[in-house]
């Protein structure tokens, strides 16, 4: 069991590039999320989508963007990278969005943006 | 706004017993969630609350008194493993998850 995967692990990017980040999740869960994570912040979601086809935006989605083409696949994107988008981004899945499904995270993505 | 408050670290030995308290204020409620992360992992899910009252799983259990806003995880007998930094989120009334900073938990021998 794979679980969720996250690529790349790390990266540095030159600001104003544009970075694809990609998560796939092989428990064929219908929610999935993305989180940056900043020392001294909590989690905070960026994008989400509750079933293939619709994405909705979290508390932060500015200068980020997501697709959900099919139920494995969650893609983040960065259209212009700043360095305020410097951070841990983590991918998760669950089954729903009932308070009773739990959210399992992938191994995250440290990007840097000089 | 929406807030979650938990301690920012705390010390403690190994085989003692540990609280880490929680205190939220959050538009609705869905049920209060502990995960625990790792240095340089991710975050892994420990146990859920949604009604006032202890949860006990193994060597942690979680509280919560929903009209407090408040909750706790105990960890007893405490291992060097369960050097960890440990989230509260809570979830709203639009079932996303609010999540606290973290308490970072550091056990000495």
């Amino acid at each position: 069991i794979a679980g969720i995967t996250q690529a790349p692990t790390s990266q540095i990017l030159a600001a104003g590039r544009r970075m694809t980040l990609r998560c796939t999740q092989d428990m064929r869960h219908n929610a999935m999320y993305w989180y940056r994570q900043d020392l001294g912040l909590g989690l905070r979601l960026i994008h989400y989508s509750n079933t293939a086809g619709t994405t909705g935006k979290g508390e932060v989605p500015d200068g980020y963007s997501v697709s959900r083409a099919n139920t494995d696949d969650f893609p983040l994107t960065l259209a212009s990278a700043v360095p305020s988008q410097t951070s841990v981004y983590f991918c998760a899945s669950s089954r729903g969005q009932a308070s009773t499904d739990t959210q399992y995270f992938g191994p995250g993505t440290r990007l840097t943006v000089l | 706004g929406q807030n979650i408050d938990q301690p920012t670290e705390m010390t403690a030995t190994e085989g003692a017993i540990v609280q880490i308290n929680c205190t939220y204020q959050t538009s609705g409620f869905n049920g209060l969630f502990w995960y625990q992360q790792h240095a340089g992992e991710a975050p892994t899910f420990l146990s859920y609350n949604v009604l006032d009252g202890l949860e006990e799983k193994g060597r942690f259990s979680s509280f919560l008194s929903r009209s407090k806003g408040y909750s706790y995880l105990l960890l007893k007998e405490l291992q060097m493993k369960d050097s960890a930094s440990y989230l509260c989120a809570v979830m709203d009334s639009n079932y996303q998850l609010i999540w606290g900073a973290g308490t970072k938990l550091i056990i000495k021998p």
